[in-house]
């Protein structure tokens, strides 16, 4: 069974660009999760999406950042315009059910310019 | 905010020694996780406890839940290269599997 696939791996870009981080969840999985890990602090939650809807979107930092689940598959977050605050891993999470255990991807490295 | 603060933040030890890292807070969590992390990896989970006073072992790796389910501690047995990693705690305070996360102990085993 794959796992939690994180696209692209590394992404490097200016300050003011946009970029959009795709993850794809373990298959059959409803909840998926954003976090993400600044250099030097905790990771961090972002939200959580059961399917298509999201359920916690309390820990987006700011409108700069959209995150979507059409069709309840894959999730992808947009950043726009990114900033050099927003430079860090990104890391993307699926679970079967609400309560049941997170199965990360290996992340995304954004670095900002 | 739940915090979990997470000691030593590194610890480098000789193969074969013993070992204990530690997960603190001031919050109650109605679960703590424990992940391992490796280099340009994402976090691997290796344990949940739930219960005050819970104690699971994984091999050579114990873990121990406090009695109020405010910290938690990691005991690694006989340390291998292997072992080598970020230990990332993690706790679900409420039951919205919102997961806080410690900064990690970074250990490095020396053959």
């Amino acid at each position: 069974e794959a796992g939690v696939t994180q696209f692209p791996s590394h992404s490097v870009i200016e300050k003011g660009q946009t970029v959009t981080l795709r993850c794809d969840p373990i298959s059959g999985h409803d909840n998926l999760y954003w976090y993400r890990r600044v250099m030097g602090k905790e990771i961090k939650f972002l939200l959580h999406f059961v399917k298509e809807s999201k359920q916690d979107e309390s820990g987006m930092p700011n409108n700069r950042f959209l995150a979507e689940r059409t069709g309840g598959t894959y999730s992808t977050l947009k950043v726009q315009p990114a900033e050099l605050e927003d430079s860090g891993v990104y890391f993307c999470a699926s679970s079967q059910t609400t309560s049941g255990t997170q199965y990360f991807g290996p992340g995304t490295r954004l670095l900002v310019l | 905010t739940q915090l979990l603060e997470q000691s030593p933040q590194f610890l480098s030890i000789q193969e074969g020694e013993n070992l204990t890292v530690y997960c603190n807070s001031s919050s109650v969590f109605s679960s703590l996780q424990w992940y391992r992390q490796e280099p340009g990896e994402g976090p691997v989970l290796l344990v949940t406890v739930v219960t005050g006073g819970e104690v699971k072992k994984l091999k050579r790796l114990t873990f121990q839940f406090g009695d109020a389910r405010k910290d938690s501690s990691l005991h690694i047995t006989a340390a291998q290269p292997g072992d080598t990693g970020l230990y990332l705690c993690a706790g679900d305070g409420n039951g919205n599997n919102r997961l806080a996360f410690g900064k990690g102990n970074q250990v490095v085993v020396i053959p």
